[in-house]
């Protein structure tokens, strides 16, 4: 069984397209993030959602947008790609419970700008 | 705000040299601190945790002792092997605005050589 999971896991597209990345955990945690990774393996955080609420947007231009239509998904679409948006794009869910706090990463999807 | 800071790498080391990577960390509060690899090709992983000072996280043969009077938080390996190549990030978690915010350090790329 797939903790975290994400697709598609490449993504290759024009600039100027849209394109959406999906993410779904079935571990019933209530808090999921979105990472971009860039290729010096850079790991910076976009959002994150607490059951379905955003609760940490940095400084993402507008183009991106994240949908958690209920606490176990969250995708994110981006608008008008442009080509530093070629990255690796992670999504993690946390367990916070008993003390315990940890962050459960997907596989990760390759997006490619050409 | 919070910050994690790594040593650079790549680190390239024999099979079975004692490996150290350093990690630093700034943070307002007692945060709980953490190792997280990301093997080629996957999404990272939690190595090990440490939840409050003098803590030692350990897992795999690595090591991370919680020190907060000189605030880092180092991993050690006595032996490393050639399946421990891969990118390893220091991170911190603390409470900020009601929420856990969790702060990754840049990755550290360590090459194992036979």
């Amino acid at each position: 069984d797939t903790a975290v999971s994400q697709t598609p896991k490449y993504l290759v597209t024009q600039m100027g397209n849209d394109k959406s990345i999906k993410c779904e955990q079935n571990l019933g945690h209530d808090t999921m993030y979105w990472y971009k990774q860039d290729s010096k393996k850079f790991l910076k955080i976009m959002f994150s959602y607490n059951n379905k609420e955003l609760i940490i947007n940095e400084t993402v231009p507008n183009r991106f947008s994240p949908k958690s239509p209920d606490k176990a998904h969250l995708n994110l679409h981006i608008n008008s790609l442009e080509l530093g948006d070629s990255a690796v794009y992670f999504c993690a869910s946390r367990e916070q419970r008993g003390g315990v706090d940890e962050q459960f990463f997907g596989p990760g999807t390759r997006l490619t700008v050409l | 705000g919070n910050s994690v800071t790594q040593m650079e790498g790549p680190v390239t080391l024999s099979e079975e040299a004692f490996l150290t990577i350093n990690c630093t960390y700034t943070a307002t509060g007692y945060p709980s601190l953490f190792w997280y690899v990301q093997y080629p090709g996957e999404g990272l992983q939690l190595l090990l945790k440490a939840t409050k000072a003098d803590d030692k996280g350990s897992n795999k043969g690595f090591e991370a002792t919680y020190r907060k009077e000189t605030t880092s938080f180092h991993l050690e390996k006595g032996s490393v092997q050639v399946s421990d190549s891969a990118v390893y990030f220091c991170a911190l978690s603390e409470r900020s605005g009601g929420y856990q915010k969790v702060t990754f350090g840049t990755g550290t790329k360590l090459q194992v050589i036979p």
